[in-house]
């Protein structure tokens, strides 16, 4: 959905560098997520964010940090990346007055880990 | 916590043949199903969805049913085409309203067509 950006798209470090992922949306939407996605586990949650100064951990949230911005832009950081983070990540978008939070979709970076 | 199982995790089938793929969820308290569709490259995308109160819901060559009793959704696509193939999301959330508004992603099915 191009109203959902990520840079970078695909990303190759190394074990203990320090690496940011960034999102933006013009969908004018209060929430962002970031998900992460392995074969055979599907789209698990890192964190969201229901607003500017609401962040909240997912099921996944150990190594990762984020930051919300603004309203349109939600980070995820990876303080000292490790092999096992090597994924495709994803950041979605959702608008509060959707009952059912239909969710929006950048993307993906494709990180990779050496 | 909550839990979404999807299967088959792969699925093979005929042009023209349909498909099927089945989902169970462990909390009683969900009440909207939304499937997603992953193409190639690209993010899920919603394709159809189906709330509690409901029991099937069809939207031309796909349709979803409901069985809340025994907590199963399933996806049908019939007549299916190439531009079908892609990696399938189910999922399961509550109303926003409550405390655990999060959807619970199942673990994908990728759906190949053969010609």
């Amino acid at each position: 959905d191009a109203d959902v950006t990520q840079t970078p798209r695909n990303r190759i470090t190394k074990t203990g560098k320090r690496i940011m992922l960034e999102c933006s949306q013009t969908k004018g939407h209060d929430r962002m997520y970031w998900y992460r996605q392995d074969p055979g586990l599907g789209l698990r949650l890192i964190y969201y964010s229901f607003d500017v100064k609401d962040i909240n951990k997912g099921e996944i949230s150990d190594g990762y940090s984020v930051s919300r911005q603004a309203q349109a832009k939600f980070s995820l950081s990876l303080e000292s990346a490790i092999p096992n983070q090597t994924a495709l990540y994803f950041c979605a978008t959702s608008d509060f007055g959707d009952r059912h939070n239909e969710q929006f979709f950048g993307p993906g970076t494709r990180l990779t880990v050496l | 916590g909550e839990n979404v199982e999807q299967h088959p995790s792969t699925l093979s089938v005929q042009e023209g043949d349909s498909a099927v793929i089945k989902c169970t969820y462990s909390d009683s308290a969900s009440n909207y199903f939304p499937w997603y569709k992953q193409e190639l490259g690209k993010g899920p995308q919603l394709i159809i969805d189906i709330r509690s109160n409901v029991g099937e819901k069809k939207d031309q060559r796909i349709a979803v049913t409901l069985n809340k009793t025994a907590k199963h959704f399933s996806l049908h696509i019939t007549e299916t085409q190439p531009e079908d193939s892609a990696v399938y999301f189910c999922a399961a959330s509550r109303d926003r309203y409550s405390s655990a508004s999060k959807i619970i992603f199942g673990s994908g099915t990728r759906l190949s067509i053969r010609p």
